[in-house]
């Protein structure tokens, strides 16, 4: 059975940082990309980037390129998501999805609401 | 980037009754070296995470009724429930992914009347 978990919700103070995990099971983890979409509320999805997990190669949306990092661990079968220099813009959904190799995002983590509050 | 636009926003439907969304991108999603057209479905059910539906352009994804259908070329593209069900109510997103980064569409809200 295929599932990607995510860590817990998070509150943050303005200016901190925050990271996301993601652990993987079911599924080829080493042929993936996992990429990260978040989604504030009432707002439409958006993509951060993308690491693919066998190589390590990162590709970021521009307006994350600055602030957000990704990593992976093959051995644990886990990425994670780091975002720096918090503000009350950055509270979201942060969700994880993989894609098996395919491309298209397949299986999806069950989110986690990341909250920016001073 | 590329710009995914849906219509409607807001979709009222009969359960039974067809219901079609609308996505329209900035540049065209075909890919004439291997002729594939790169925008998926994604369904948001209330208070759930997305989830896949369509992927390059009319491939259903496992488990996907065949009462949800995608069509369209270049830059126009159509999501088709033949008759809707009470499950189906949720927020429908169109995304490509031909050109990085990946963008979506700002949902169609999808409820019964």
């Amino acid at each position: 059975q295929v599932h990607l978990v995510q860590s817990g919700p998070e509150v943050k103070k303005p200016g901190t940082s925050v990271k996301v995990s993601c652990k993987a099971s079911g599924f080829p983890f080493i042929s993936s990309t996992v990429q990260w979409v978040r989604q504030a509320r009432g707002q439409r999805l958006e993509w951060m980037g993308l690491i693919a997990v066998a190589s390590g190669n990162i590709n970021l949306a521009q307006k994350f390129q600055r602030n957000v990092s990704f990593n992976r661990d093959v051995s644990t079968g886990t990425a994670s998501m780091e975002l720096r220099s918090l503000t009350s813009d950055d509270t979201a959904v942060y969700y994880c999805a993989a894609d098996a190799g395919r491309g298209y995002l397949l299986y999806w983590g069950q989110g986690t609401l990341v909250t920016v509050s001073s | 980037d590329i710009v995914m636009t849906q219509t409607p926003l807001s979709l009222p439907v009969t359960p039974g009754e067809p219901a079609s969304i609308s996505c329209r991108s900035s540049q065209s999603l075909f890919d004439s070296a291997n002729g594939n057209t790169y925008v998926d479905w994604y369904l948001q059910k209330p208070g759930q995470s997305p989830q896949l539906l369509i992927y390059m352009l009319s491939y259903r994804a496992s488990g996907v009724p065949d009462r949800f259908s995608g069509s369209g070329s270049g830059t126009d593209f159509t999501l088709k429930i033949s008759r809707v069900e009470a499950e189906d109510v949720g927020v429908y997103y169109c995304m490509q992914r031909i050109d990085f980064p990946s963008t979506f569409g700002q949902g169609t809200k999808v409820e019964i009347k």
